[in-house]
């Protein structure tokens, strides 16, 4: 079974550009998360979503960061304008739909931004 | 309230001893309590998880043990090896709740864990 995909891996940008990034969820997978891990720290919840419709995005920072999955699949993570604080590695993850309740997240292996 | 604080931030054992990684929780109402594992480059696995209906949990050398009146739980390695060595992160969630909080895992800050051969 194909895990959780993530791309690019890397990215390196100047302050003020724009980014994005891309996850593809475990297949039949309703749920999917992007979470920030700055180095060093535990991942952080950045917006749930459940199908194509948001859960969770209160830790957001939305002045500059946008999130869509528009047809319930894959999505996207968008940051614009970069700050320097942004430097971390973005995770996607993915689970079964809320009635499995199994818990378990499944993670891609990030995308590292570095902003200079 | 909805922090997990995990300790200790780094850890060094020798091969064949037991690694002790502590987490401890505010909100009541966490229901399920995952340990990750992760490798550099990589992103976090699950590696053994427990619901407060039990207070410990076995699978291989992993054993969790869970305290639900102090509010905190344990990850214990035994006979740790070097393929261990990694970072570890408790989480805990509320897979009972609907709405907003489902399946939301709130990690602790990591434990990096290096076993010597």
């Amino acid at each position: 079974e194909a895990g959780v995909a993530q791309s690019p891996r890397y990215k390196i940008i100047e302050k003020r550009q724009s980014v994005a990034f891309w996850c593809n969820p475990i297949s039949g997978h309703a749920t999917l998360y992007w979470y920030q891990q700055i180095l060093g720290q535990g991942p952080k919840l950045l917006i749930q979503f459940q199908n194509n419709g948001v859960v969770d995005d209160s830790q957001l920072p939305k002045d500059r960061f946008s999130a869509e999955r528009l047809k319930g699949v894959d999505s996207t993570l968008k940051i614009q304008p970069a700050k320097l604080e942004d430097s971390a590695v973005y995770l996607c993850a993915s689970s079964f739909s809320v009635g499995q309740r199994t818990g378990e997240l499944f993670f891609g292996e990030g995308s590292r931004l570095t902003v200079l | 309230q909805q922090q997990v604080k995990q300790s200790p931030q780094s850890l060094i054992v020798q091969k064949g001893g037991i690694s002790i990684i502590n987490c401890a929780y505010e909100n009541t109402a966490f229901d399920y309590f995952p340990w990750y594992q992760q490798f550099p480059g990589k992103g976090p696995a699950l590696l053994i998880a427990i619901r407060p209906d039990v207070s410990e949990k076995k699978e291989g050398r992993f054993t969790i043990s869970f305290n639900k009146s102090a509010k905190q739980f344990s990850l214990h390695i035994m006979d740790s090896q070097p393929g261990d060595s990694a970072t570890y992160f408790c989480a805990a969630s509320n897979l009972n709740a609907g709405g907003t909080s489902y399946g939301k895992l709130t990690f602790g800050q990591g434990t990096i864990l290096t076993v010597h051969p």
